[in-house]
């Protein structure tokens, strides 16, 4: 079965401070990798996602990812964290061609002022 | 932008009561799904569906039931509540695809007292 682990449940930084939130999968197919941001008090919403191409992928807020196959990795970057970045991320993976996505369990990501 | 909308953010409950969670979304996707988030569980899928009428259990479907008539509407049953169904239901819609951008709701804060 497939699964999805994020090393980190919580990571507090200071602003301007780099960001690495890592993701790994378990799963040895052709794999589709997302990450997920939920700001307080608001919906989830798509950061980035990688299905094909250049395994390094820009999202929205600076945010990037890069897909290590033989790591079986997909870590989520920000060179310059802001007190804006307070959230919480999820890590998602889906494969075997269906809908079905399977969820990290989530990192609650706190930037100090 | 695609709207995905559930009927109550919050909703209070009894052991043994059936509850109906409704969830509508208005870009004519084909997939829609219900999870529930836990702390340090992140999203766990319910059922989903791909199309009216159409439904698929996920990981955790016991106790639950959906209903899916018409392709905007989809809805997630509570047969009889259960104190350990008290949780953040999360309802998200996507256009067909296993790639595509999976889309939120609010969510609805359940507590089965």
């Amino acid at each position: 079965a497939q699964s999805v682990s994020q090393h980190n449940h919580h990571v507090i930084l200071s602003e301007a401070a780099s960001l690495e939130l890592g993701c790994n999968y378990s799963y040895g197919g052709t794999v589709n990798l997302f990450w997920y941001v939920q700001y307080p008090g608001q919906h989830l919403q798509l950061l980035l996602k990688y299905f094909s191409g250049d395994p390094l992928v820009k999202g929205i807020k600076g945010f990037e990812a890069e897909f290590i196959k033989s790591k079986f990795s997909f870590n989520l970057r920000k060179p310059s964290v802001q007190w804006s970045d307070t959230a919480e991320y999820f890590c998602a993976v889906n494969g075997d061609s269906n809908y079905q996505l399977i969820w990290g369990a989530g990192t609650k990501l706190i930037i100090k002022p | 932008d695609v709207k995905v909308t559930q009927s109550s953010r919050y909703l209070v409950k009894r052991t043994g009561e059936k509850v109906f969670l409704e969830c509508v979304q208005d870009m004519d996707h084909e997939n829609m799904f219900w999870y529930r988030q836990d702390p340090g569980l992140g999203l766990r899928l319910i059922y989903f569906s791909y199309d009216v009428k159409m439904k698929e259990k996920g990981d955790i479907p016991e106790g639950y039931s959906v209903s899916r008539e018409k392709k905007e509407r989809f809805s997630l049953i509570l047969e009889s509540a259960s104190t350990n169904q008290t949780s953040m239901y999360l309802c998200a819609s996507s256009l067909s695809g296993d790639t595509d951008t999976q889309y939120f709701g609010p969510g609805t804060r359940l507590t089965v007292l």
